[in-house]
């Protein structure tokens, strides 16, 4: 099936800092990405929906000065944390639905994840 | 997309089949089910879907009453690898461009 990947799988970083996630599709386009946050013992939450060539869509809640992403591209979508703060530590997932070129239609493709812990 | 119920934990001894139930009374005509899981610390993995009849793939079987109100992953022979949370998805198809919903799953523990 398709690949997603995520740069870095771990991060440590100190209060104030800011932190660039990177999530790319290996061996397909996708014109949206999807980037979740889940905190120890607590299901995935959606936090946003990038789209490339226009604004993400956000939501309810998510700050988008706080959580800037970027679709610069087909394959890659970037989620930066500014300012980060230890509230901020935890698990991003990206993942990006299946397009008619995957062959896997009804998968969608999750990337490996992104520990961040803000010190 | 519908609300699904799960239990909140189950335990499964290796070599057993691990039957995981999943409760989606709201379900609509269009609306697929999708099974994912997550091992600890990795993203989720898609496991198997299915829309009304009885699905088996590699790695599990899905059987879906006729009602659609309910549904039940077969892992037949479960190993220690098993080990991870189960989320039941009810959605429309993939390919429609939205995320994933995300419950708070069945943690399964296969033991020795």
């Amino acid at each position: 099936g398709a690949v997603v990947s995520q740069h870095p799988s771990w991060v440590i970083c100190k209060s104030g800092t800011s932190v660039k996630i990177e999530c790319r599709s290996l061996d397909f386009q996708a014109t949206t990405m999807f980037w979740y946050r889940q905190f120890p013992k607590q299901s995935l939450m959606l936090m946003a929906t990038s789209n490339e060539g226009s604004k993400a869509t956000y939501e309810q809640g998510v700050e988008k000065d706080k959580f800037l992403i970027n679709h610069a591209s087909l394959t890659l979508s970037t989620l930066t944390v500014t300012s980060a703060h230890p509230e901020d530590s935890s698990f991003y997932i990206c993942s990006a639905p299946p397009t008619s070129g995957s062959g896997s239609y009804n998968e969608q493709f999750f990337g490996p994840g992104t520990r961040l812990t803000v010190l | 997309d519908a609300k699904t119920t799960q239990p909140p934990s189950m335990d499964c001894a290796e070599g057993r089949a691990a039957n995981l139930p999943c409760n989606h009374s709201t379900i609509s005509g269009n609306e697929y089910v999708y099974w994912y899981r997550q091992i600890h610390s990795q993203g989720p993995q898609y496991i198997i879907h299915g829309l009304k009849n009885n699905e088996t793939n590699e790695m599990a079987s899905l059987i879906i009453t006729e009602d659609r109100k309910s549904s039940t992953l077969i892992l037949p022979h479960a190993t220690l690898r098993d080990t991870a949370v189960y989320y039941c998805i009810v959605r429309v198809a993939l390919n429609s461009g939205y995320a994933l919903n995300f419950g708070k799953g069945t943690s399964l523990l296969v033991t020795p």
